[in-house]
Parts: structure tokens; sequence; C-alpha cells
């Protein structure tokens, strides 16, 4: 089954602190894997993508396929950096694109 | 840029109501996503359409059913209303021009409530 695991439902840290948003999935072939964020009353807008290998707004973020793992990071959080971020899964099978979100993490930054 | 648009923002139904829901895609995408987000859950994929034909089908309830335009416009059919239904409904489209390739670019979302 195509699954992604986000565990933690909020995350909160201060400012200057390193961030990681943990993210599992589980799918037997090789899926496309994205970061997807939602700032306060914004819509959902992509924050990275894992064949891109950038890194947005400080954000990084690796597969690791022996792990199934896609963890998000940032060395230094900002108070900006609050809002909801979904870890989203699109299977290589579909050639349609689909995505399969997680649950989403809370990103709390405090002052 | 322009965005995604959705229309209504808010809808207020009655059960076993019917309710449409429409989406306009940014300029030159071709490709439009359907996704539900009930109360405290993840968006659930629905049903996606590529060149006004349908692509992909997800837990789109048989109730509901759905159609792209010549103008690459979607609507989205709800029939016989539950109080399950109520959720917020997003649209996405994705395609040539703006954004990379398969990069879904989301709208606002359809707050729908069933009374």
């Amino acid at each position: 089954a195509q699954r992604v695991t986000q565990p933690e439902k909020l995350l909160s840290v201060f400012k200057g602190a390193p961030v990681e948003l943990k993210c599992n999935y589980s799918y037997s072939g090789s899926p496309e894997l994205f970061w997807y964020v939602q700032y306060s009353r914004q819509r959902l807008q992509l924050l990275l993508r894992h064949i891109s290998r950038e890194s947005i707004k400080g954000f990084t973020a690796d597969l690791n396929k022996g792990e199934t793992s896609f963890h998000l990071k940032k060395p230094f959080a900002q108070e900006e950096d609050s809002a909801m971020y979904y870890c989203a899964l699109s299977p290589y099978s579909s050639n349609t694109g689909k995505l399969i979100f997680g649950q989403g993490t809370t990103l709390q930054v405090k002052p | 840029a322009a965005g995604v648009i959705q229309s209504p923002r808010h809808l207020i139904k009655e059960k076993r109501e019917t309710a449409t829901l429409k989406c306009y895609p940014i300029p030159r995408h071709d490709t439009v996503y359907w996704y539900q987000q009930g109360p405290g859950q993840d968006p659930q994929f629905l049903i996606s359409f590529y060149e006004k034909m349908q692509s992909d089908k997800g837990s789109i309830p048989d109730r509901f059913s759905a159609q792209q335009f010549s103008d690459y416009h979607s609507e989205l059919n709800m029939s016989s209303l539950e109080l399950g239904d109520s959720a917020l409904y997003f649209c996405a489209s994705s395609g040539p021009g703006q954004g990379s390739y398969n990069e879904q670019f989301f709208g606002p979302g359809t707050r729908l409530t069933v009374l």
C-alpha cells in the first residue's frame, strides 16, 4: 500500500534552533517525494521536491531509500517558518502525478 | 502570477442536496486534480483530468462526478450529500507554463458544510 507517515502532529522549537520534520513512506516502487507548506490563511504551496535537490528558504530534504524517509531539515528556524508542513508522495506508476499526503506537521517557532 | 481559482469558497447544504464546486486552473495548465480534506485529516486524492479526459481516480464516492471542460476548468458535482461529506475540497492544476514538470498549484479550497 502507498502511504506517507508524519509521526509528529506538532513540533515546537525556539527561533534559531534546528528543525527536523519527519516523513516516512511506504511504496514498493520509486516514488517522487515532495514537501508542501501551508502558511496561516494561505493555500498549499510546494516547498521542495527530491528530484530538484534544492535548498528552499534554508530547508533541505534528502531521500533515503533504505530507510524510506524524506525528512525536512533546517539548521536555524525562523519565526516565519511557522506553518503546516505536508510530506507527499507521487507514485511513478501513476503518470497522472496524483499526490498521497501525510497527516501534516504543524511547526511552531517561538521567539 | 495567476493562481488557481475555486468557487464558491464556502458552501452550506442540507443532507441529500446536491452541490457543484468549480475550479479554474492556471492559464495553459492542462491537468486538474481534486482532493478532499476532512476535519483533522490529510488531503485525499479524489480524481484528476488531463486534456479533458479523466486520468486517474481515487477514493471518490459514486455519488460524486466530475468533468473538465474545453476551457480546462473543472466541476465536481456531489449528489445526495451526507454529513460525512463536510470537508475542505482542494483543486490543483499542473501543466506547461507556470511551474516545473508535475508541480501542482493549489487553489484556496471550498469549505463544504453539510447540515
